[in-house]
């Protein structure tokens, strides 16, 4: 059973377009993220959701819009792509402990290697 | 900005060889992780520090917390070639705010 999946995993576009990438987590997990790792494989961190509500949003481009329907869902619509948003953009989710504090454990989604030309 | 540098950065060595890599901050985080990535996959979870000082061992692989909870160091014994990956740490800041930062990364090869 895939614990974070992303589809699609490899998407070729043109500059200009419009494009989503959705991700899906069966571990049950409240807080999800996406993370964009570029050609250095620098992972940072762009948007954050617990429990479908936006927490964190870095300072990412308005083109970038992610929305998340249920907590088991974040998907990522990119608008009027760029070349310079060509990268692997990782979802993944985290476990908020019913004891104790949040750890920041992440559990990754194989990528989505977006190629803009 | 919370930034996390890893050293070295790149490290390519013989099989059965010992090696440390360094995860260095000025910033103080309420746990810190290390991943590792293999090629055309996404970072898989080692070990999570908590405790300033707190050392963990996963077989030959040994993780240590500095005590002011600013870096860390993942020292591994006896390489073997399955340990090649890139190696990602990883702090959640103490902010009570939930952003888990990633390090610069170390890529490690090692040669049989």
């Amino acid at each position: 059973d895939t614990a974070v999946s992303q589809t699609p995993k490899y998407l070729v576009t043109q500059m200009g377009n419009d494009k989503s990438i959705k991700c899906e987590q069966n571990l049950g997990h409240d807080t999800m993220y996406w993370y964009k790792q570029d050609s250095k494989k620098f992972l940072k961190i762009m948007f954050s959701y617990n429990n479908k509500e936006l927490i964190i949003n870095e300072t990412v481009p308005n083109r970038f819009s992610p929305k998340s329907p249920d907590k088991a869902h974040l998907n990522l619509h990119i608008n009027s792509l760029e070349l310079g948003d060509s990268a692997v953009y990782f979802c993944a989710s985290s476990p908020y402990p019913d004891r104790g504090p949040y750890t920041g454990e992440l559990f990754f989604g194989e990528g989505s290697r977006l190629t803009v030309l | 900005t919370q930034l996390l540098e890893q050293s070295p950065q790149f490290l390519s060595i013989q099989e059965g060889e010992n090696l440390t890599v360094y995860c260095n901050s000025s910033s103080v985080f309420s746990s810190l992780q290390w991943y590792r990535q293999e090629p055309g996959e996404g970072p898989v979870l080692l070990v999570t520090v908590v405790t300033g000082g707190e050392v963990k061992k996963l077989k030959r692989l040994t993780f240590q917390f500095g005590d002011a909870r600013k870096d860390s160091s993942l020292h591994i014994t006896a390489a073997q070639p399955g340990d090649t990956g890139l190696y990602l740490c990883a702090g959640l800041n103490s902010g009570g705010y939930q952003k888990v930062t990633f390090g610069t990364g170390t890529k490690l090869q090692v040669i049989p």
